[in-house]
């Protein structure tokens, strides 16, 4: 099974916006609302931000927010803060023919 | 606060077999709320998924892993544990365990990750 596609950078100014899009296909993001994004600074493990497509772990606030449609899902990060630059990865659910999870391929957020 | 500790060589040489244990504290494995998981990422590179256990010893693994991997459990010692058969320099990379929330299948906490190089 072939890892979710994500673009390889994206960058912002501190305060603006910015979206990561996360493509699947209808095996597993489309098929299951079983779509999580973790941050990862270097040389540290990957942390949760987002579970479920749009729901957020208990104590974070609604600067990271998730959403679905198709095969696609993405993460928008508001209000960019220098510490949000790290690399974020998307992880969906798939049954193929068992139970499974496949990684999307990494973005590097850059704030510029 | 639960905890996740990785453990074992950080140097195995190619053909041989990588033994990995992911030490549980702070929690029980036995809590049927959750899986146990093994994550690797290879220097520079993304993350990618290998296999689940549940404390009852049912395991998934990566199809394209499924011939080499082996996740099993020790509920005696709050621990579980990777052996990946016949490594090869493909199989260098950091090696994480984390656990897997049932309902929601996701990696919730990680351990900090191991290094793990296959070299001669």
């Amino acid at each position: 099974q072939s890892a979710l596609t994500q673009p390889a950078s994206v960058s912002g100014s501190p305060g603006q916006s910015i979206s990561i899009s996360c493509t699947g296909t209808n095996i597993d993001v489309g098929n299951y609302n079983l779509v999580s994004w973790y941050q990862q600074h270097p040389g540290r493990a990957p942390r949760l931000i987002i579970y479920e497509v749009n729901r957020r772990p208990s104590g974070f606030s609604n600067h990271f927010s998730g959403s679905k449609s198709g095969n696609t899902a993405s993460l928008t990060i508001s209000g960019l803060q220098a510490e949000d630059e790290a690399d974020y990865y998307c992880c969906s659910y798939a049954l193929s023919p068992t139970s499974t999870y496949v990684f999307g391929t990494g973005t590097k957020v850059t704030v510029l | 606060q639960l905890q996740l500790q990785e453990s074992g060589p950080g140097l195995v040489k190619p053909s041989e077999t990588l033994s990995l244990t992911c030490a549980v504290s702070g929690g029980s494995i036995t809590n049927s709320s959750y899986y146990w998981g093994w994550i690797r990422q290879p220097p520079g590179k993304g993350l990618e998924w290998i296999g689940n256990i549940f404390h009852s010893g049912s395991a998934h693994y990566k199809p394209s892993l499924k011939s080499r991997v082996t996740i099993s459990v020790d509920t005696s010692k709050n621990q579980f544990s990777l052996t990946l058969n016949t490594v090869t320099a493909a199989d260098t990379a950091v090696y994480f365990c984390a656990r897997v929330v049932r309902s929601t299948d996701v990696f919730d906490i990680w351990g900090q990750g191991t290094l793990v190089t296959v070299s001669s």
